[in-house]
């Protein structure tokens, strides 16, 4: 089935350790997003990629990195994790037509110690 | 950047009708789109509108007012399964979204 992965669904991470999330789409998509959820703050842009080979940075990009390196993934790096990183992360992907609807990946789960 | 603001919470009976509004204040707008999701799960499309008025589809619609900075999501004949976030989205001119907090809608029989 077409769609969006990411990997781990679920993570406890040490304060200073270094993370990758995976993310991974088989729809052919352009675009490429990276969104961290809170309550209470709800979904807020980390990073982007229009095509492969070019990366954006978002609304909270700090303390993150990501590469686009193929069309398909596109992977999400926290270098040193801190609390304040313990969130839900979710990857989305949109083929950036008119109507570029956005199509999100089943999320990621990071709790940082 | 994008200012979007709705309620964070409604509570609605079975076989009712509920209006979820969203204000916002964009520097460029190129869209607004309506996800819903449901506790524990990711966001999943919608509507999607980008001219004023009502765009149907089912028991859901949704409106937008581009003079006013606003928008409503319509559902219609709630059902249990509606209890839900749902997430008002403003795209801006580099396709990016923009995401509202979130209304959480709880349906009671």
């Amino acid at each position: 089935i077409a769609g969006i992965t990411q990997a781990p669904t679920s993570q406890i991470l040490a304060a200073g350790r270094r993370m990758t999330l995976r993310c991974t789409q088989d729809m052919r998509h352009n675009a490429m997003y990276w969104y961290r959820q809170d309550l209470g703050l709800g979904l807020r842009l980390i990073h982007y990629s229009n095509t492969a080979g070019t990366t954006g940075k978002g609304e909270v990009p700090d303390g993150y990195s990501v590469s686009r390196a193929n069309t398909d993934d596109f992977p999400l790096t926290l270098a040193s994790a801190v609390p304040s990183q313990t969130s839900v992360y979710f990857c989305a992907s949109s083929a950036r037509g008119s109507t570029d609807t956005q199509y999100f990946g089943p999320g990621t789960r990071l709790t940082v110690l | 950047g994008q200012n979007i603001d709705q309620p964070t919470e409604m509570t609605a009976t079975e076989g009712a009708i509920v209006q979820i509004n969203c204000t916002y204040q964009t520097s460029g707008f190129n869209g607004l789109f309506w996800y819903q999701q449901h506790a524990g799960e990711a966001p999943t499309f919608l509507s999607y509108n980008v001219l004023d008025g009502l765009e149907e589809k089912g028991r859901f619609s949704s409106f937008l007012s581009r003079s006013k900075g606003y928008s409503y999501l319509l559902l219609k004949e709630l059902q249990m399964k509606d209890s839900a976030s749902y997430l008002c989205a403003v795209r801006d001119q580099d396709y990016k979204l923009s995401f509202g907090a979130g209304t959480t809608v709880t349906v009671r029989a």
